[in-house]
């Protein structure tokens, strides 16, 4: 069974850089039918795509976040990372990782982890 | 980018009746659009894709349909489970800019 695990502070500062790890076990970060996935979701909002890493390196980000935003793979660890960079109270959300089957959608999830941006 | 709009916001439903939600993209998605389940505290659950595939699991009271840019989700007979928030989302184009919708709730009539 497939499972994913987000890491990382709970509360980041105004103008710095949330940096989260999603660890996966139960299979391999390096399987070609899968792209490694960050979503997150403001409080009592709905879904946002961040991005997404193919386990060779290439990286799809959205474009409202792309100037912002860098998702890096470890294959060795199984192990894929989420920096969002110059953060504000807006980027406050519960950040989740998540496998996207090519042509399919997300079929597993992380709990995800709540980040607040605050001083 | 495709914006993906759902209605209705609410859906008030009493148990065991039909719930049908609906899905709209801006320009055709042909049938590359999942549908996700979410309640309180929990992660979202893949029900289907391919518009009208069934995930791994699900019961098959959950059906889809649609293509290019309209979209059903209906639940045959709610169960208290299926009482949640539903996303629509979109991945057409491989490798795709991804949207999701804005989610409909389910709630209890």
């Amino acid at each position: 069974q497939v499972q994913l695990q987000e890491s990382g502070p709970g509360l980041v500062k105004p103008s710095q850089t949330l940096s989260l790890t999603c660890t996966v076990s139960g299979g391999s970060i390096s399987s070609g039918d899968y792209y490694w996935s960050w979503i997150r979701q403001p409080p009592g909002k709905g879904l946002e795509w961040i991005g997404y890493i193919y386990y060779s390196g290439s990286t799809y980000y959205n474009p409202s976040l792309k100037s912002r935003v860098t998702i890096s793979v470890d294959t060795s660890k199984n192990q894929f990372s989420l920096k969002l960079s110059s953060v504000t109270a807006a980027d406050t959300a519960v950040y989740y990782c998540a496998r996207l089957k090519i042509y399919s959608g997300f079929d597993y999830w992380g709990q995800g982890t709540l980040v607040t941006v605050s001083s | 980018e495709i914006v993906m709009t759902q209605s209705p916001a609410t859906l008030s439903v009493s148990p065991g009746e039909r719930a049908t939600l609906s899905c709209r993209a801006s320009q055709s998605v042909s049938s590359n659009l999942a549908w996700y389940q979410q309640k309180p505290g929990q992660a979202p659950r893949l029900l289907i894709y391919g518009a009208s595939t069934r995930a791994t699991g699900i019961p098959a009271r959950f059906s889809g349909s649609g293509s290019g840019t309209e979209f059903t989700l209906t639940i045959s007979s709610l169960q208290s489970e299926d009482f949640a928030v539903y996303y629509c989302q979109q991945y057409n184009n491989w490798p795709p800019v991804l949207t999701f919708g804005g989610g409909t709730k389910v709630e209890i009539k």
